[in-house]
């Protein structure tokens, strides 16, 4: 099985600044990798599909990077409304899917 | 916009059987490319997959809870569901139903299920 590791598990950062979360795969995943916000109470939604390609109505200061194992999930600019959870998502070709174990986002 | 529904019961009693069911609509679940899923996520914890059916109607189940998940659906009423057997305390976790493709588009609000007795 492919084990998805999130790091940080928490990160509290300022407005304005600059966010990185990392995910790394237990085994080479090409870019078949997702990133998903989620707020207190709801559904996921997902911000990044296939590595780098952002879903519709997704603001541009959401970005993602990486393939192989390496991927990272980058706001460049971070608001109030980005606090939340955010997951990466690998799927294989039967999709069957593995989530990280989350990264909570706060404000300083 | 595709809109997802769970329903089913909030509390079941261990060792029984959960049922759930979600209700599709503005989609076909039988449209080509489609597929839809269930995802369980802990209380304040991690997100774990179930299994999906596919628009096809095959079925692929995370191995950890094979033994014990059925998806099935009824194209008629574009609904799909979860048979969740032998539920234990551990099972207690918000279940969602999702769709779409190789990321999951959309989303039900999610159904708090509480096993105990």
């Amino acid at each position: 099985d492919i084990q998805m590791t999130q790091s940080p598990s928490s990160l509290s950062a300022s407005v304005g600044d600059r966010v990185t979360i990392t995910c790394q795969a237990s085994q080479d995943i090409s870019n078949y990798l997702n990133w998903y916000q989620q707020k207190p109470g709801k559904a996921p939604k997902v911000l990044i599909y296939d590595g780098s390609n952002l879903e519709t109505g997704v603001p541009l200061r959401f970005s993602g990077s990486g393939s192989g194992t390496h991927f990272t999930l980058t706001i460049t600019s971070l608001q109030p409304e980005d606090i939340a959870t955010y997951y990466c998502q690998q799927y294989d070709d039967l999709l069957s899917y593995t989530f990280g174990q989350g990264t909570r986002l706060e404000i300083k | 916009q595709v809109r997802l529904q769970e329903s089913g019961p909030g509390l079941v009693r261990p060792s029984q059987t959960l049922s759930l069911i979600c209700s599709v609509s503005r989609a076909s679940i039988d449209n080509g490319g489609s597929y839809w899923s269930w995802i369980r996520q802990y209380p304040g914890k991690g997100l774990e997959w179930i299994g999906c059916i596919y628009y096809s109607g095959r079925t692929h189940y995370n191995p950890s809870l094979k033994s014990r998940v059925t998806i099935s659906r009824d194209t008629s009423e574009n609904q799909f569901s979860l048979r969740l057997n032998s539920m234990t305390a551990a099972d207690t976790a918000v279940y969602f139903c999702a769709g779409s493709g190789s990321y999951l588009s959309y989303w039900g609000q999610g159904s708090l299920v509480t096993v105990s007795s």
